[in-house]
């Protein structure tokens, strides 16, 4: 168990409908990023929080956003859904930026989303 | 920008033999950091092992070690003594100087252990 909690294990929903995708970091990391696993894209960033704050974007589709809560909860928001959007969401957390950079990151259990 | 490649899509290997996966690396940051994860057919992302990239000596965690060969721009992976609960996907990973902390993966290796 990574301390990482992520909800809901599964999601099943149809195209244009929204989603929302949630992710408890472990106690004390700071750091929150989201990864879409897909089977044409392998495992791509989406984007990171650090502390409330956007820190980095990756190949994050418009129609998805994200937040970062004061309790350092993290919430992924997934709208107009496409078939091609059913993937793996994995949720990771790290500790507090150091000089070293060398937090390791660990990941949720993931959530897997089927848009039919 | 970063790159990481894994030319094995698949291996099959014998119970207890020794078993090492490979990963090049392509970065133009000086300090980065190489990870290896295992992901089960469960799912989830089981992170492994470490290499810091000024790091001299290969990382070691139990039966997993890393082969760390900066001029050749390889982080392989070494599992030794494998076991059948060792079959699984295996991603290759790097992270990037401060203010570029995400992760890029390779595609990854799946590693069968044959009884």
């Amino acid at each position: 168990d990574s301390g990482v909690t992520q909800t809901p294990k599964h999601l099943i929903t149809a195209t244009g409908q929204r989603v929302t995708l949630r992710c408890s970091p472990r106690s004390g990391d700071l750091s929150v990023y989201w990864y879409q696993q897909s089977l044409d894209q392998g495992l791509q960033f989406l984007i990171q929080y650090y502390n409330g704050e956007e820190r980095a974007k990756g190949n994050i589709l418009e129609r998805f956003s994200a937040q970062q809560f004061p309790d350092l909860h993290s919430e992924l928001n997934l709208s107009s859904l496409e078939l091609g959007d059913s993937a793996l969401y994995f949720c990771a957390s790290s500790a507090p930026l150091r000089d070293e950079w060398t937090d390791t990151q660990y990941f949720g259990p993931g959530t897997r989303l089927t848009v039919l | 920008a970063q790159k990481i490649t894994q030319t094995q899509p698949g291996m099959f290997v014998q119970e207890k033999e020794a078993v090492t996966l490979d990963c090049t690396y392509d970065t133009s940051d000086q300090s980065y950091g190489l990870f290896w994860y295992k992901q089960p057919s469960s799912g989830e992302m089981i992170f492994l092992i470490y290499q810091g990239s000024y790091d001299e000596q290969n990382a070691t965690e139990g039966r997993y070690s890393l082969n760390f060969q900066k001029a050749r721009k390889s982080a392989n992976l070494v599992i030794s003594a494998s076991q059948l609960g060792d079959s699984a996907m295996y991603f290759c990973a790097m992270r990037g100087r401060r203010g570029n902390e995400k992760l890029t993966f390779g595609t990854g290796t799946r590693l069968t252990i044959i009884p």
